[in-house]
């Protein structure tokens, strides 16, 4: 069975500051993967996935990620953060279907954003 | 488009009751799934469900149950309800390419 771990539980870092949340999973094969943030109070929302091809991923809000194979992560990353960025972060593993989509996802247990002024 | 609606978006109950959340999915969107958020244990996957169909399912009692309809709204019902079902309940609805969008979910406490 496929597995998520996100080892960082908070992260602080002041607006404009860069931002690097860790994500590493766990699966025989390649898996789709996905990071999807939340605010209180709400839903989740995708901010990008990775299915095949290109390693390096651009999603919404200015967010990016990396697959490495070799390291089993699909850390997720920001150049400059703003204050609007303070939520939880989750990433998650989906195992692909013969269809193209994936299987129900398993999620990690979230990175809690907290932006300084 | 609207998005995933669920409703109602709070509840109190207390133990030993039954409990019925909903979900309608966007429209176009086939198939259901519903995962439990707590703070201890995160996020779980429940079941999903496909064209009125069962597709998957997570490692919960058989208090936990579900059901789609013909319009693709969803429905799950935990019955004899314990202290530790408190939690916030997501719908998802997927489309074809299976990225998930939540709903607000529902935020259920037990008393």
């Amino acid at each position: 069975a496929q597995s998520v771990t996100q080892p960082d539980i908070h992260i602080t870092v002041s607006e404009g500051a860069s931002l690097e949340l860790r994500c590493n999973y766990s699966y025989g094969a390649t898996p789709y993967l996905f990071w999807y943030v939340q605010s209180p109070g709400q839903g989740l929302q995708l901010l990008l996935k990775y299915f095949s091809g290109d390693t390096l991923v651009q999603g919404i809000k200015g967010f990016e990620a990396e697959f490495k194979r070799s390291q089993s992560s699909f850390n997720l990353r920001k150049p400059s953060v703003h204050w609007s960025d303070a939520a939880e972060y989750f990433c998650a593993v989906g195992v692909p279907r013969s269809s193209g989509s994936a299987r129900q996802l398993t999620f990690g247990s979230g990175t809690q954003l907290t932006v300084l002024p | 488009k609207a998005g995933v609606t669920q409703t109602p978006r709070y509840l109190i109950k207390t133990r030993g009751q039954q409990v019925t959340l909903s979900c309608s999915p966007i429209s176009g969107h086939r198939s259901v799934s519903w995962y439990q958020q707590t703070p201890g244990q995160g996020l779980q996957f429940l079941f999903e469900y496909f064209s009125e169909t069962q597709r998957n399912k997570g490692n919960f009692p058989g208090r936990f149950s579900g059901r789609q309809f013909s319009n693709s709204r969803s429905e799950m019902n935990v019955s004899t309800l314990e202290l530790g079902d408190s939690a916030l309940y997501l719908c998802a609805s997927r489309d074809d390419t299976g990225e998930l969008f939540f709903g607000e979910g529902s935020r259920l406490t037990v008393l």
